[in-house]
């Protein structure tokens, strides 16, 4: 199994373009989740997603649009990047039938300039 | 609002040290509580994970506690090594909610 993956690793925007953080796990998890991590502030989350078809906001979704056709796939789009939105985005996944044990992604290190 | 704390946040020692690393929590509604590694510049590994209706899980050099009365988890990290430098992240899930929410993590340097 790979596990969580996310791609890029690395992106530098500039303010006010799109981009799609894409997200992939293998384990048929349920659940789904998109964290930015900031120094300081630790880990927030962005948005989350019980099921295909099924997704709702999180701490800090303001900026940021998911959506969730399959099971596998769970991508994060920023609409028009601004410098505020400069972080390491990480995706997880866990699911109810392994006591919700959360698995993470690599991680995306975004820069709006 | 649901918060969790970790103390020490920073903790520098000697090689072959025990460690306990702490973890307290607002909500006494939990379901699971769940220790994470943090590498820099990598992504989360867990480490445990304890089910509310546990006291404590092992693996290896690492025991996880739970005290759902007081709010309180600790991690303890026996013969401690430099390869266990990084930052431990503790965060829980409550009953009441789909998320997770973490704390803002212990950075652990074990020089040699």
């Amino acid at each position: 199994n790979a596990g969580v993956t996310q791609t890029p690793k690395f992106q530098v925007l500039k303010t006010g373009q799109s981009m799609t953080l894409q997200c992939a796990q293998d384990m048929n998890h349920e659940y789904m989740s998109w964290y930015r991590q900031d120094p300081g502030m630790g880990l927030r989350l962005i948005h989350y997603s019980v099921g295909a078809g099924i997704t709702d906001q999180g701490e800090v979704p303001n900026g940021y649009n998911v959506s969730r056709s399959t099971t596998e796939d769970f991508p994060l789009r920023l609409l028009s990047a601004a410098p505020s939105q400069t972080s390491v985005y990480f995706c997880a996944s866990s699911s109810p039938g392994g006591g919700y044990e959360q698995f993470f992604g690599p991680g995306t290190r975004l820069t709006v300039l | 609002k649901q918060e969790v704390t970790q103390i020490p946040a920073a903790l520098s020692v000697p090689e072959g040290e025990n460690l306990v690393l702490n973890c307290s929590f607002t909500d006494s509604a939990i379901y699971n509580l769940q220790w994470f590694r943090q590498d820099p510049g990598k992504g989360l590994t867990s480490l445990l994970l304890i089910q509310s209706s546990q006291r404590e899980q092992t693996s290896g050099r690492l025991n996880a506690s739970l005290d759902k009365s007081s709010g309180r988890s600790t991690l303890y990290i026996a013969a401690s090594q430099p390869g266990d430098s990084a930052t431990y992240l503790c965060a829980f899930r409550s009953y009441n909610t789909d998320k997770l929410i973490f704390g803002t993590g212990t950075r652990l340097q074990v020089f040699p």
